[in-house]
């Protein structure tokens, strides 16, 4: 257990759904990340919070959509999503953003787009 | 480019060392990290070294950083078949909310017992 949560653990989900990723942080951090994690691809980074404020949005699609409402909670909103979107989308969190603070990983939700 | 990266497969018999390499690009990075992730699971930190440091140890791993050829690797003695993972290197890069990880493709590594 390393203090991140995230919900659900596996979604399958069609393209033309609305679906939403839930990570929970109980470590008193202030900053969260969002990863994608694929087969064919190096682990991703796909957004960054700090204070609750959107600090990177690293050339994601529109079909995705973050949302930070408080600094331990971070949800990745997805619709329309594409069959290339499926894989493991991992939560991180972070006494602050800078290299020299430690991102601590929730498990990931495997995330199939049929 | 911010590429990292790292060869895909490394098997070795329990009670060997063994030995993960990773080449990054950035020579400005200032900390270099190895993560650990077992199946099922996000990534753990292992261990990371600050880029002025040539070699750091911690336990049974043991990390050296070659600053000239940008190559970095991990050894792990008396390797166990619970070391069995995928091991990520990953560079720090400065983007626009300070230093970002940039990850590379893993290692996947095997103990056979």
């Amino acid at each position: 257990e390393t203090g991140v949560t995230q919900t659900p653990r596996h979604l399958v989900m069609g393209m033309t759904n609305k679906k939403s990723l839930k990570c929970e942080q109980h470590l008193g951090h202030n900053a969260m990340y969002w990863y994608k994690q694929s087969a064919k691809k190096p682990l991703e980074l796909m957004f960054v919070y700090s204070l609750e404020e959107r600090v990177e949005n690293n050339s994601v699609p529109s079909r995705f959509s973050p949302e930070c409402p408080n600094s331990s909670h971070l949800f990745l909103h997805l619709h329309t999503l594409q069959p290339e979107d499926s894989a493991l989308y991992l939560c991180a969190s972070s006494h602050r953003t800078g290299a020299s603070y430690e991102q601590y990983f929730g498990p990931g939700t495997r995330l199939t787009v049929t | 480019g911010e590429d990292v990266e790292q060869s895909l497969f490394l098997s070795v018999r329990e009670g060997d060392s063994s030995v993960i390499n990773c080449t990054y690009t950035d020579s400005s990075s200032t900390y270099l990290y190895w993560y650990k992730q077992e199946p099922g699971a996000g990534l753990q930190l292992l261990t990371y070294i600050f880029s002025n440091m040539d070699m750091k140890q911690d336990q049974r791993l043991t990390v050296l950083l070659n600053k000239k050829d940008k190559h970095l690797s991990l050894r792990i003695a008396d390797t166990q078949t619970g070391d069995s993972a995928i091991y990520f290197c990953a560079e720090s890069i400065l983007r626009n909310a300070g230093n970002m990880l940039t990850f590379g493709g893993g290692t996947r590594l095997m103990v056979k017992p």
